[in-house]
């Protein structure tokens, strides 16, 4: 069974700078997918950004990017230039690449806040 | 247009109840998902389900069953509700299934047990 870890239960952030979330994970898989969520206040999960795991090259989506090392299963997701609109919790998730059901396995989440 | 609806959004309701909670979406995907989040944020899948397969959580008690009438369609059904049922169930959709494709979340349901 694969577990995910965010170590980071809370963090803040002033606007404009850049904050650095937490993931790691355990698998015996050696393809996977790894995704960050965002949950604002609305409730509703939004995909932030996704990166698979046969692919050497960090995903960026605009100000967001990840730091992916794969030998030591770790999966950050940088925040460049925080907005107000940041603020939200993050789930870090994981999938093996052949995944009947597609079913995601979540970390605990961190909550970000962005200050003004 | 919503992509991901799901009704009631707010439910609170006396122990031993039988309730239900109803997701629709409208974006041609296969598979529909449960997913619950509990009071301290942590997210669990509870169901997959796509028009030919179910696949079920196994640490989810049989009280709760996923009934699809058709493929856009996917309700959450639970029995003899318990003070531990209270949560937020999420319903998703993706169209990429086993192949790490986005998932596509509703609102959220917050279930509430009395």
């Amino acid at each position: 069974a694969q577990t995910v870890t965010q170590s980071q239960p809370e963090m803040s952030v002033q606007e404009a700078e850049t904050v650095t979330l937490s993931c790691t994970y355990d698998t015996s898989e050696n393809n996977y997918y790894l995704f960050w969520y965002k949950q604002p206040p609305s409730r509703q999960m939004i995909l932030v950004i996704r990166q698979e795991a046969y692919k050497q090259q960090n995903a960026t989506e605009n100000r967001f990017s990840v730091n992916f090392q794969k030998a030591a299963k770790s999966f950050s997701l940088k925040i460049s230039d925080s907005q107000l609109g940041d603020t939200a919790m993050y789930f870090c998730a994981f999938s093996p690449l052949y995944n009947a059901g597609n079913m995601l396995t979540f970390g605990g989440g961190t909550r970000l806040m962005v200050k003004p | 247009d919503t992509a991901v609806s799901q009704t009631p959004k707010y439910l609170v309701t006396q122990m031993g109840n039988d309730k239900s909670i109803k997701c629709e979406q409208n974006l041609g995907h296969d598979t529909m998902y449960w997913y619950k989040q509990d009071s301290k944020k942590f997210l669990k899948i509870m169901f997959s389900y796509n028009n030919k397969e179910l696949i079920i959580n196994e640490t989810v008690p049989n009280r709760f069953s996923p009934k699809s009438p058709d493929k856009a369609h996917l309700n959450l059904h639970i029995n003899s509700l318990e003070l531990g049922d209270s949560a937020v169930y999420f319903c998703a959709s993706s169209l990429e299934t086993g192949r790490g494709g986005e998932l596509f979340f509703g609102e959220g349901s917050r279930l509430t047990v009395l």
